[in-house]
């Protein structure tokens, strides 16, 4: 059974810092990996999408990239805006019902 | 174009309540899902259709039914509410293409008391 799994749970940083987001998967055997911001109380927006035949995704100053031999997945995030403060989601696509599963997410402070 | 729309956005039911959540898209797209979502526990799979007129069952389907009876719609049913229900509801749909990208509806808010 696929198991995805995000680390840390929880991040706090100050504004302007690089940092990175981490993601696993126990079965190598996916389609794509999906990243997903969540604003609290809010609905899910997709960030970048990477096809199992792709090595990397960047949109603007967030860059996810895809190891699919370890079984890793991490979310760059470039100079670091108050703004970015949400919970970051990684789901991949590898469920027998061509589903999504989903990590329990990283929530992201960037304090001022 | 507005994409994947949920309703209602909130509700609150009373134990053994019933109550039918209601899944639009206009992307003509072929599959859907259904997903809860609870703190602790992330997202998962409730009930899925793979076109008009079917269903299947995913991860945590006890408790709920659903309908697919047009193509764009898809309802999620609890016949008895119980406050184990009480989550967040996401829908969401894709085509049947090697790209796999779901487009994810805004949620429904319920609480069971």
């Amino acid at each position: 059974k696929q198991e995805v799994t995000q680390i840390p749970a929880a991040l706090s940083v100050p504004e302007g810092e690089n940092l990175v987001l981490n993601c696993s998967f126990t079965d190598s055997a996916i389609y794509n990996l999906q990243w997903f911001r969540q604003d609290p109380g809010k609905g899910l927006t997709s960030l970048l999408l990477i096809q199992s035949s792709q090595r990397e995704q960047t949109s603007g100053r967030l860059n996810a990239s895809l190891d699919k031999s370890s079984g890793r997945s991490t979310l760059y995030i470039a100079a670091s805006q108050p703004g970015d403060s949400a919970t970051y989601l990684c789901a991949v696509y590898g469920g027998s019902q061509g589903n999504l599963i989903f990590g329990k997410g990283t929530k992201l402070s960037v304090k001022p | 174009n507005a994409g994947v729309t949920q309703t209602p956005k909130f509700r609150v039911l009373k134990t053994g309540q019933s109550m039918t959540l209601l899944c639009a898209q206009d992307m003509n797209h072929e599959y859907m899902y259904w997903y809860r979502q609870d703190p602790g526990m992330g997202l998962r799979l409730i009930h899925y259709s793979v076109g008009e007129g079917t269903t299947a069952k995913g991860e945590v389907p006890d408790g709920y039914n659903v309908s697919r009876l047009k193509k764009q719609n898809f309802l999620l049913g609890l016949e008895s509410a119980a406050p184990s229900q009480t989550s967040v509801y996401f829908c969401a749909s894709r085509v049947p293409e090697v790209v796999y990208e779901q487009y994810f509806g805004p949620g429904t808010r319920l609480t069971v008391t």
